[in-house]
């Protein structure tokens, strides 16, 4: 059974089109978020989400935004696709409150816009 | 401004050597330091992990230290193999809470070659 899963794996799409990537977690985690590995092959975080707060990284463009239809899915939307929003994509989901404070990853999304 | 800093982009180590993967952080907020493993077309996966109360954790042929005062912490794998062949990043976390106190900062990675 995969933790954390994304859909697809791989995403090809034109310029100002609208996009998702599905992602869900099986672990019973309170807390997911959406990192952006870019092409000089940086990991940063994009949003932090439980039921309570979204975080946004200040530095994403509002045309991305997270879903949360239930506390085991986070989806991404994005809306009027750029060139420079070429990367892979990755899901993870942690649980807040334990020692140990480790987020676990789903394997990317590789988005190419054309 | 990164705030994670992984200097190194690649290394290359003998099969049964030590290696050592060094991590510099500016970030006087973060409090607690991960290292994560990634093979290509894979997400990270979690290696180990150090809170700032610790100078030193030991998970198997893993150890990470962590030097406060000069904001440094390295990874060492010994003996190291082949199928340790992988990015290594470096990662940290701020004394937040809430969502935010899992978050994430992320060094480049350095890519870790053991030859047989």
């Amino acid at each position: 059974d995969t933790a954390v899963s994304q859909t697809p794996k791989y995403l090809v799409t034109q310029m100002g089109n609208d996009k998702s990537i599905k992602c869900e977690q099986n672990l019973g985690h309170d807390t997911m978020y959406w990192y952006k590995q870019d092409s000089k092959k940086f990991l940063k975080i994009m949003f932090s989400y439980n039921n309570k707060e979204l975080i946004i990284n200040e530095t994403v463009p509002n045309r991305f935004s997270p879903k949360s239809p239930d506390k085991a899915h986070l989806n991404l939307h994005i809306n009027s696709l750029e060139l420079g929003d070429s990367a892979v994509y990755f899901c993870a989901s942690s649980q807040t409150g334990t020692g140990v404070r480790r987020a676990f990853f789903g394997q990317g999304t590789r988005l190419t816009v054309v | 401004d990164q705030q994670v800093k992984q200097n190194s982009p690649s290394l290359s180590v003998q099969e049964g050597r030590i290696s050592i993967l060094n991590c510099d952080y500016t970030n006087s907020m973060f409090d607690y330091f991960l290292w994560y493993k990634k093979y290509p077309a894979e997400g990270p996966t979690f290696l180990i992990s150090i809170s700032s109360i610790k100078d030193k954790n030991e998970d198997g042929r893993f150890t990470v230290f962590l030097n406060k005062s000069a904001k440094h912490l390295s990874l060492h794998i010994v003996p190291s193999q082949p199928g340790d062949s992988a990015v290594y990043f470096c990662a940290a976390s701020p004394r937040y809470s809430g969502a935010g106190s899992y978050q994430l900062t992320f060094g480049k990675g350095t890519k870790l070659s053991v030859i047989p």
